[in-house]
């Protein structure tokens, strides 16, 4: 069964170091997504990006996120300058056209850990 | 704006009992939604249930069931003769026809199950 793979599962940076988060999605998936966890905390979204394009950020994804899609199999999420605040778990995420349920499927996560 | 609550924080019982867990949602959508996952200790969302708002009648699955009921606006969760590893921490969600599709999550409940 296709799922959603994130690499890497964990990611140590020093404060002020850009990281780079990478997702394989579902192949025919068009819709995708990026949440944060910190721990112990709620799941929160933070951008949904479809047709190339972001459709939808929350407060969150500010200036120093970014994300991309740039060779049609992966999506990914830039944190430029990274700050202890970040450190949480990011999951991706996919969704394809239609469904009945509107279901996402997430991926495994990766555990950022800023220091 | 879409919110999902979970009143309970922490839920403890004791091994073959069976438990509920409440969620109440508010959205402006006619159409969504609604899931239940779980978050074990290694982090990871597993989908358990999923309803559209279309289709209120409650289901069993296995030792898992729920109650949708628009009226209340509330999809609660029941595990029925708990186990061990049902210990986690399980999270209601939304999801709408607007913003992308975006999935907002409610603050999650851990379940503590003792043998």
């Amino acid at each position: 069964e296709p799922e959603v793979t994130q690499t890497p599962s964990h990611q140590v940076t020093q404060m002020g170091q850009e990281v780079i988060l990478r997702c394989v999605p579902i192949s025919n998936h068009l819709y995708f997504y990026w949440y944060r966890q910190i721990l112990g905390q709620k799941v929160e979204f933070l951008v949904s990006f479809y047709n190339n394009e972001i459709s939808e950020k929350s407060e969150i994804f500010d200036d120093q996120f970014s994300v991309e899609r740039p060779d049609g199999s992966n999506f990914t999420l830039k944190i430029r300058s990274t700050k202890l605040e970040d450190s949480a778990m990011y999951f991706c995420a996919s969704k394809p056209r239609g469904g009945t349920y509107n279901e996402q499927f997430f991926g495994p996560g990766t555990r950022l850990t800023v220091l | 704006a879409q919110k999902v609550t979970q009143a309970q924080t922490e839920i403890s019982v004791v091994e073959k009992e069976d438990v509920t867990l409440d969620c109440v949602y508010e959205t402006r959508d006619t159409t969504y939604y609604l899931f239940w996952y779980k978050q074990p200790p290694s982090g990871e969302l597993v989908f358990l249930i999923r309803r559209n708002s279309f289709d209120e009648q409650n289901e069993i699955s296995g030792r898992y069931s729920w109650n949708f009921q628009k009226s209340t606006s509330s999809f609660n969760f029941t595990i029925t003769a708990s186990q061990v590893v049902d210990s986690a921490v399980y999270f209601c969600a939304l999801s709408g026809n607007t913003g992308g599709f975006k999935t907002i999550f409610g603050a999650g409940t851990r379940l503590f199950v003792k043998a």
